[in-house]
């Protein structure tokens, strides 16, 4: 299996403009996650989903941010509209189960000028 | 609210000698906790895990010990080698809910 598959790796926009995150999980994973990376607080979950279902979105900064999972093998990320201070490292993880280990994708590094 | 603390962001050790992280947590409903070692440009990788039912678990070279009663997880690598330098995140578990500290980097050094 190649792993958990993120695209794009790096995105520049500017402020205002929709950014779509994408994320393929290991096949098999029935769990998907949504985090984002800052020096300030680590790694912050966003969302998580559990066949394909939203469990929990506590973690959505705010209203601009979405996630969907049409399907087992693909999730999207979605901010509109962005702000600067969106910029971060956003990383998708998968796993079996709650407790199971997390395999992570290389992430992608998100610039909002 | 930071439930998982990690209060050393970096950590500088010599090849051979002991590295020792450190983590804190504050939700006593924790019942599972993980290291992640994390290299420049890619995603965190698993490490190594613990049950809250367990005091300890070791794995080659890398042991976590887990205080309950003091909240309070770490993680020995012994002896610690150049390729260990990368930043180490601490993530504990309620089965329903997932934290990450913020991360400690560790430098060894040759």
């Amino acid at each position: 299996d190649a792993g958990v598959i993120q695209s794009p790796r790096h995105e520049v926009t500017e402020m205002g403009q929709e950014v779509t995150l994408r994320c393929k999980p290991i096949s098999g994973h029935d769990y998907l996650f949504w985090y984002r990376q800052t020096m300030m607080r680590g790694l912050e979950l966003l969302i998580y989903f559990n066949n394909n279902v939203p469990i929990d979105d506590s973690g959505m900064p705010e209203d601009r941010f979405s996630a969907k999972m049409p399907n087992a093998s693909f999730s999207t990320l979605k901010i509109q509209p962005s702000e600067p201070r969106d910029s971060a490292v956003y990383f998708c993880a998968s796993s079996q189960g709650t407790t199971d280990t997390q395999y992570f994708g290389p992430g992608t590094r998100l610039t909002v000028l | 609210d930071q439930q998982v603390k990690q209060n050393s962001p970096s950590l500088s050790v010599q090849e051979g000698r002991i590295s020792i992280l450190n983590c804190d947590y504050t939700n006593s409903m924790f019942d599972y906790f993980l290291w992640y070692k994390k290299y420049p440009a890619e995603g965190p990788t698993f490490l190594i895990s613990i049950s809250s039912i367990k005091d300890k678990n070791e794995d080659g070279r890398f042991t976590v010990f887990l205080n309950k009663s003091a909240k309070h997880l770490s993680l020995h690598i012994v002896p610690s080698q150049p390729g260990d330098s990368a930043v180490y995140f601490c993530a504990a578990t309620t089965g329903n809910q997932f934290y990450f500290g913020t991360g400690t980097s560790l430098t060894v050094i040759p």
